[in-house]
């Protein structure tokens, strides 16, 4: 297994067009989580889905983002309409069931998908 | 969620012992602290997991008192690659279906 892959690993774009960027999770990991990081700022969450099933989204995540794992494999983010604020590096994670006593399993990351909207 | 408080930056030097403390007041019985490591232009990598008292492991130990509102994590004799953001996280599994990162501490090493 090479862990979790992410393409496009760079993207630029004009601002009002549509990306997508794909996410293939440790295909033994049911977990899997987006995040949006800027330059200086940790991770920020943006979804989380356990299997195919969406559990968890951002309130920070506007009506132009959406995200599916329609197998429960692969993942798919997309935004529409992109704005430079837009502009970020989009990172996912993925993880496998928890430890003996519970505890929160190791997330492995990818090494995102940086968009630049012009 | 349990928020988490780390110093923004700290600087050492090759060789050095480097303890970088976090703060979590609000940790809930059942939580998990977690420290990831992040170089630029890559995702955080996981470091060490605990509970409570002290859990080591081939990279770094990571020490946590009674009362869990707080832990320390230790890097041994440091070197120049050990330069990154480390971050300290608190969670449960079964709840974790938002893990949420903090700013992290950037750590600059120096020779």
């Amino acid at each position: 297994d090479t862990g979790v892959s992410q393409d496009p690993r760079h993207k630029i774009t004009k601002r009002g067009q549509n990306v997508t960027f794909r996410c293939d999770p440790i295909s033994e990991h049911n977990r899997l989580y987006w995040y949006r990081q800027t330059l200086g700022q940790g991770p920020e969450f943006l979804t989380y889905f356990q299997n195919e099933a969406q559990l968890e989204k951002s309130r920070l995540l506007s009506d132009r983002f959406s995200a599916e794992r329609p197998k429960g494999s692969f993942s798919t983010l997309e935004i529409q309409r992109t704005e430079q604020g837009d502009s970020a590096m989009y990172l996912c994670a993925s993880s496998g069931p928890p430890g003996p006593q519970g505890n929160t399993g190791e997330l492995f990351f990818g090494e995102g998908s940086r968009l630049t909207v012009l | 969620l349990a928020k988490t408080t780390q110093p923004i930056s700290m600087d050492s030097y090759e060789g050095q012992e480097v303890n970088i403390t976090c703060s979590h007041n609000n940790i809930a019985t059942n939580d998990y602290i977690t420290w990831y490591q992040q170089f630029p232009s890559q995702g955080p990598r996981f470091i060490i997991q605990g509970y409570k008292t002290k859990v080591t492991n081939e990279v770094a130990s990571l020490f946590i008192p009674a009362d869990r509102k707080s832990s320390t994590l230790s890097l041994p004799r440091v070197s120049l690659s050990d330069t990154a953001v480390y971050y300290c996280l608190v969670a449960l599994y079964s709840s974790a279906s938002k893990i949420i990162f903090g700013s992290g501490t950037r750590l600059s090493i120096r020779p």
